[in-house]
């Protein structure tokens, strides 16, 4: 119950298309998902996140999409840019639960020029 | 400052050897993390300090050692490791503990075990 599944393991995408990353949970305690970028050599960095009362968040070119009844959340990464080229991690947590984050597995994403 | 920073940035160790890892920020916040991360994985909870105390302990193996000198200091002392434990160990730090807090994350020591 306290995992996140992630999908899919990799991705590659051509430059200014568009990329998605799907992630499901089956926890319904929880109530904070954010997503993280990894590039190598760097510890991860918080992308966006969002909480189960509202159903979309943008900043800038990446949206999170969140379906609370289907317990699934989505990133999607507009104009997608070589720059992009990382492992994104989605996470979820509870308030109840402190900071403590449970991660999905990774999408390592290559974004070609 | 809204960094975090880990020394060393690699570290090579025999299985006999003692070392230290470091983490430090000055952004005030007063809750600090180490991760363990292997390649392709995503980062493991290991240890959680609030307010210099520790208050989370991932059953992690005693050879691991942590400490928080202070509020901006966060320490993992490495005893006696295998070569299983070879991993980036990442810091992490947020404003608090409890409620919904952006972690920062360090760069990560690369840790090799011989």
């Amino acid at each position: 119950q306290q995992q996140v599944k992630q999908s899919p393991q990799s991705l590659i995408v051509q430059k200014g298309g568009i990329s998605i990353i799907n992630c499901a949970y089956e926890n319904t305690a929880f109530d904070y998902f954010p997503w993280y970028q990894q590039f190598p050599g760097k510890g991860p960095a918080l992308l966006i996140a969002i909480r189960p009362d509202v159903s979309e968040k943008k900043e800038g070119r990446f949206t999170i999409s969140f379906n609370k009844s289907a317990k699934q959340f989505s990133l999607h990464i507009m104009d997608s840019q070589p720059g992009d080229s990382a492992t994104y991690f989605c996470a979820a947590g509870k308030e109840t639960s402190g900071s403590r984050l449970t991660f999905g597995e990774g999408t390592q994403l290559t974004v070609n020029p | 400052d809204t960094e975090v920073t880990q020394t060393p940035k690699h570290l090579v160790m025999g299985m006999t050897n003692k070392k230290s890892l470091k983490c430090e920020q000055h952004m005030g916040h007063r809750a600090m993390y180490w991760y363990k991360q292997k390649a392709k994985k995503p980062p493991e909870l290991m240890f959680v300090y609030s307010y210099e105390k520790l208050s989370i302990n991932e059953s992690v193996p005693s050879r691991f050692s942590p400490e928080c000198p202070n509020s901006s200091l966060l320490n993992l002392h490495l005893h006696a490791l295998q070569p299983e434990d070879s991993a980036l160990y990442l810091c992490a730090s947020s404003p608090a503990w409890t409620g919904y807090n952006e972690q920062f994350f360090g760069p990560g020591t690369r840790l090799t075990v011989l």
